[in-house]
Formats: C-alpha cells, structure tokens, sequence
C-alpha cells in the first residue's frame, strides 16, 4: 500500500491568513493526488484533483501542487467556512489511501 | 445532480454481517465511466477505502478487508451495496458510499451523507 503522511495534524489561523498543508508520499504517485475538505459530521467534500485542478465549484483562494512525492495544499486566504480538517488521498493505485488528515481551526 | 444515500441497519451484532446498500438518483449508475465506492471512518478517526465496483461488476478491494468484503450492483435499481462479513468492534464507523470518476485520476466527487453502523451485541 502507498502510505500517506501529512503536516501539521493540526494548526491555528486566524481569517484571513495564509495556510499550507503538506501531504507525502511514500512513492512516487505521479499527478495521482486528491484533497477533500471535511466539517465535523459531513462527508468529505471534494476541493482539488490530480494534484491541482479546482473541482467545479470550490473557491479559488484553493490551490494545489505537486513536487516529487511532496503536494501542497493551500488557502490563500482563510475564511471562516474553511475551518475544517483537510484529508489528501492517493487515487495512484489501489488499495487508495488517506492522509490521517490536518485540522485547521480558530487562532 | 447525481446524489448518493446510503441505507442499511445502524446496528450489528459481532460475527454477522453488515449490509449496506447505496442508492443513486438524479443519473443512471451506469452512464459514465464511473466506479462507484465504499469508504468508512471511525469516530474521531480517518478515512478508509474499502472497495469499489464498476458497472460491469469488475471489483477492487481493500487486502485488509479483502476477505470479509463483496460489493455488487444492481444496475436496475440504480443501487450498488457493501456486504462486510464476521464483523466486531472495530467495524464500528461511518460508512459513505461515493462515486469516482470519470476520469482515470478516480477522485470522489460525490459523496453519500454517510451511515454510522455500531457492532454491538
């Protein structure tokens, strides 16, 4: 299985500022990278996929990239709505994986 | 738009079976080049993909559950299901069907509101 780290588990922000998460893997899974925002009690909600396409609908303060084994997600501007814990996923080869996920909340 | 709701019992008693089945509306689950999914979380926990089935019934599973686990679809109810056999505690979770596709980078664009099943006796 492609194992999944991510950092920070968690990190305090406050609106408006500027977050990064990290997402790793343990080989290289090309441009196979997904990133799904999830609110306490709610599915999972798709935000970017292969790396760094916008799903339909997500804000565009949202951005993905990839270098090497190494994705990013990024909030450029953090708002209130996105107070959320943050999963990426591997859809490279199956069995698919999570990241444990990163929770983002209120400084 | 496509949407996905899971139903099925919210509590099972260790070593039966849990059975779950997902039910799509609003699109055919056989139009598109979809595989349609199941994944679970346990309370405070992350994500796990269980399997998934493509409308031909091709499946792929999760090794870790590969045992216990089959997932079929009944194309003429719009449905597919999770059957997980042997079932105990630690089967405990939220259990969300989604849908992956279409295209080969399989990321789940819709998602089930999810169904917490409990094993207990």
């Amino acid at each position: 299985d492609i194992q999944m780290t991510q950092s920070p588990s968690s990190l305090s922000a406050s609106v408006g500022d500027r977050v990064t998460i990290t997402c790793r893997t343990s080989q290289s899974i090309s441009s196979y990278l997904n990133w799904y925002q999830q609110n306490p009690g709610k599915a999972p909600k798709l935000l970017i996929y292969a790396a760094s396409i916008l799903q339909s609908g997500v804000p565009s303060r949202f951005s993905g990239s990839e270098s090497g084994t190494d994705f990013t997600l990024t909030i450029s501007s953090l708002q209130p709505e996105d107070f959320a814990t943050y999963y990426c996923q591997q859809s490279y080869s199956t069995p698919f994986t999570f990241g444990p996920g990163t929770k983002v909340d209120i400084k | 738009q496509v949407q996905l709701q899971e139903s099925g019992p919210g509590l099972v008693k260790p070593s039966q079976t849990l059975s779950l089945t997902c039910t799509v509306s609003g699109g055919s689950i056989s139009s598109g080049s979809y595989y349609w999914s199941w994944i679970r979380q346990p309370a405070g926990k992350g994500l796990e993909w269980i399997g998934r089935i493509y409308t031909s019934g091709s499946t792929n599973y999760n090794p870790s559950l590969k045992s216990r686990v089959t997932i079929s679809v009944d194309t003429s109810k719009n449905q597919f299901s999770l059957k997980l056999s042997s079932v105990t505690a630690a089967d405990t979770a939220v259990y969300y069907c989604a849908r992956e596709g279409p295209s080969h980078y399989y990321y789940m664009d819709v998602w089930g509101k999810g169904t917490t099943v409990s094993v207990s006796s």
